[in-house]
């Protein structure tokens, strides 16, 4: 069975601070792994992926995420907050296999403060 | 136009009604989902659909029930709402080379009183 585990309900930062959101994930087959963003009364949204390939992976408004094997994480991170990115972050698995849907975490509120 | 939508967008009802509620999504996905999101439990799913005849179950269908009316349809229906349904779900649809990437409805928030 898989299972996706986000370290932390809630985050808060400052403008210009790292973000660092926490996804450790179990997975008895290799993972497919992303990172998916609701704002504010919106539906969700996928932020980036990791699927094979290159660990590091890119998403959108300067995201990335590293699939980590050895620590079973994909943690997100950027360099620098902005007040847009207030929202709520949700980590999800599915294993590399057609016809199987997405396994989400808990989710993470980031706060970004001025 | 959104790509995905839902309605209603919001609802209030009492426990014992039935209750449907409706997904559309221009598109052109094979596969469609239904979500219920909790706060702090994040997003579960109740039931997905691989086509218009393929309909399976997720990890919290009991309560609940689907109708995949055409390729671009999808509803839910709780038979007999109860308070503990009371929650925000989702609408999602994907491909079926790229099942992982699925593109979500605004979402309808249910009240059940």
């Amino acid at each position: 069975a898989q299972s996706v585990t986000q370290l932390g309900s809630h985050v808060s930062v400052s403008e210009g601070a790292l973000v660092l959101l926490r996804c450790n994930y179990s997975s008895s087959v290799p993972p497919y792994l992303f990172w998916y963003v609701q704002y504010p009364n919106q539906g969700l949204q996928l932020l980036l992926k990791y699927t094979t390939g290159a660990t590091l992976v890119k998403g959108i408004n300067g995201f990335e995420a590293e699939f980590k094997k050895s620590e079973t994480s994909f943690h997100l991170t950027k360099p620098s907050a902005h007040m847009s990115d207030a929202a709520e972050y949700f980590c999800a698995v599915t294993p590399n296999q057609a016809g199987t849907a997405l396994i989400f975490g808990k989710g993470t509120t980031l706060s970004v403060s001025s | 136009d959104a790509d995905v939508t839902q309605t209603p967008r919001n609802r209030i009802t009492k426990t014992g009604k039935r209750i449907m509620l409706e997904c559309s999504q221009t598109k052109g996905h094979d596969r469609m989902y239904w979500y219920r999101q909790d706060p702090g439990l994040g997003l579960r799913l109740i039931y997905y659909s691989f086509d218009v005849k393929d309909i399976n179950k997720g990890e919290i269908s009991d309560g609940y029930s689907v109708s995949r009316q055409a390729q671009a349809k999808f509803s839910l229906s709780l038979e007999s709402a109860i308070p503990n349904q009371t929650a925000l779900y989702f609408c999602a649809t994907s491909d079926a080379e790229r099942v992982y990437e699925q593109y979500f409805g605004p979402g309808t928030r249910l009240t059940v009183t």
